[in-house]
């Protein structure tokens, strides 16, 4: 049912470690892709976007990568910190502005 | 204001109930969107205002189901006779343009429906 997969589903890692979530989708037609963090309990925070022709894009310990052709993207997270657990959405965007989410992953970083 | 706001931020109602739900939106913003989350799900569309017209109501489950923006600012989801299966958290969000803005969320509201 979903056009919007994720993976892991959840992810444990200890602080300092570096981590890669993982998004695969199916909506088109593809206009932008958003990684979005969500803490418990809050809205989800906008971390970066991506459009058909981007690779990649960083937001401080936040990297995020597009392949368009294979339909994937990936967000990377270095050198983690406790703040970074949360629930990690990925977003998929058509040309008329209709809004896809995947079920997210959930990061926990323990000391 | 600064953000999104939503009120109340946790509702409690008896199966049957009438529960609205209200979000005021950042200043300017002309699109607004209404999510429905489940837990451990990822927001569900529900409905869409461009200003005070509601241009997409897709995503909404049922006719129990009614959003309104009357004056192209503040919104309120409603939800009549509500049952087991609302509860939920649900999300308001709010843009400059549908197609181009980032979104901005709201805390959202935990319904429970007893």
């Amino acid at each position: 049912k979903n056009q919007v997969e994720q993976s892991p589903q959840s992810l444990i890692i200890l602080e300092g470690k570096n981590c890669t979530l993982q998004c695969n989708y199916t909506v088109s037609p593809f206009s932008n892709l958003r990684w979005y963090k969500q803490d418990t309990g809050r809205g989800p925070v906008s971390l970066t976007i991506m459009t058909f022709s981007e690779n990649t894009k960083s937001n401080g310990r936040y990297t995020a990568t597009l392949d368009a052709d294979t339909k994937q993207s990936s967000l990377h997270i270095t050198a983690s910190q406790l703040s970074d657990s949360a629930s990690y959405i990925c977003v998929v965007n058509t040309n008329a502005g209709k809004s896809t989410f995947g079920d997210g992953t959930t990061l926990t970083v323990k000391p | 204001g600064a953000g999104v706001s939503q009120s109340p931020r946790y509702k409690v109602a008896k199966r049957g109930q009438d529960v609205a739900l209200r979000c005021d939106p950042i200043s300017g913003h002309v699109s607004l969107f209404w999510y429905q989350q489940a837990l451990g799900q990822g927001p569900e569309f529900l409905t869409y205002f461009q200003n005070e017209a509601q241009l997409d109501k897709s995503g909404l489950p049922s006719d129990r189901f009614f959003a309104e923006r009357p004056e192209g600012s503040v919104s309120t989801l409603k939800i009549q006779r509500t049952q087991q299966e609302d509860s939920a958290v649900y999300l308001c969000a709010s843009s400059l343009a549908r197609t181009s803005g980032d979104q901005f969320f709201g805390p959202g509201t935990r319904l429970t429906v007893l």
